[in-house]
């Protein structure tokens, strides 16, 4: 099974401050790459798919890009209500395994 | 507007059985797929399985075929998760979620079902 690296695990920063969260995958996804962010208490909610297409509603601070095996969320300027844990998904085969989690916060 | 309604908490003895279910509106039920996702306590997420209505063509992860099946009710465009056999390490959040793949992400998410496993 192909598998999904996420880092940092968790990561504090400033309100305004540039973020960037990574996903390796131990082998070639193409652009099969998916984010979430879950706020506590919530279901997860779609961000990007297809690596770097912005899921309709979502702000235009996130963004994501990829670099051969590695996929990159950004979130360009930190918001209060960004404060939530992040996971990729890799969607290319079965199973459509996720990422283990990134936890940001607001320092 | 997409909505999935999940059925409500549950507290289940070991060994016992549960049936949890995911009501669907708002999309053509039979054109998309519907997954099962695990969330334990304090933990990341986990792609159990998927659904797809239109030809009732079921898919599980290797970490629980066997232990969970996923069914759907057509009439009432709604999808099941059930377990003949709980036991304590089912405690979780289960979310349903629709996709439009069999491997493929999820756009809309119920709400999730608390399931706690406990004698």
């Amino acid at each position: 099974d192909i598998q999904m690296t996420q880092s940092p695990s968790s990561l504090s920063a400033s309100v305004g401050d540039r973020v960037t969260i990574t996903c390796r995958a131990s082998q070639g996804i193409s652009n099969y790459l998916a984010w979430y962010q879950q706020k506590p208490g919530k279901a997860p909610k779609l961000l990007i798919y297809a690596a770097s297409t912005l899921q309709s509603g979502v702000p235009s601070r996130f963004s994501g890009s990829e670099s051969g095996t590695d996929f990159t969320l950004t979130i360009s300027s930190l918001q209060p209500e960004d404060v939530a844990t992040y996971y990729c998904q890799k969607y290319n085969s079965a199973p459509p395994t996720f990422g283990q989690g990134t936890k940001v916060e607001i320092k | 507007e997409v909505q999935l309604i999940q059925s409500g908490a549950e507290v289940k003895n070991p060994g016992g059985s549960l049936k949890i279910s995911c009501q669907t509106s708002g999309f053509t039920f039979t054109k998309y797929w519907i997954g099962w996702v695990r969330q334990m306590p304090g933990k990341g997420l986990e792609w159990m399985g998927v659904f797809y209505p239109g030809d009732s063509d079921t898919r599980y992860s290797p970490s629980f075929q066997g232990h969970v099946t996923i069914s759907a009710d057509k009439s009432i465009t709604t999808v099941y998760l059930q377990w003949s056999s709980l036991k304590a390490s089912d405690t979780a959040i289960y979310y349903c979620a629709r996709g439009e793949g069999v491997n493929w992400f999820f756009d809309f998410w119920g709400r999730g079902t608390l399931v706690t496993v406990s004698s």
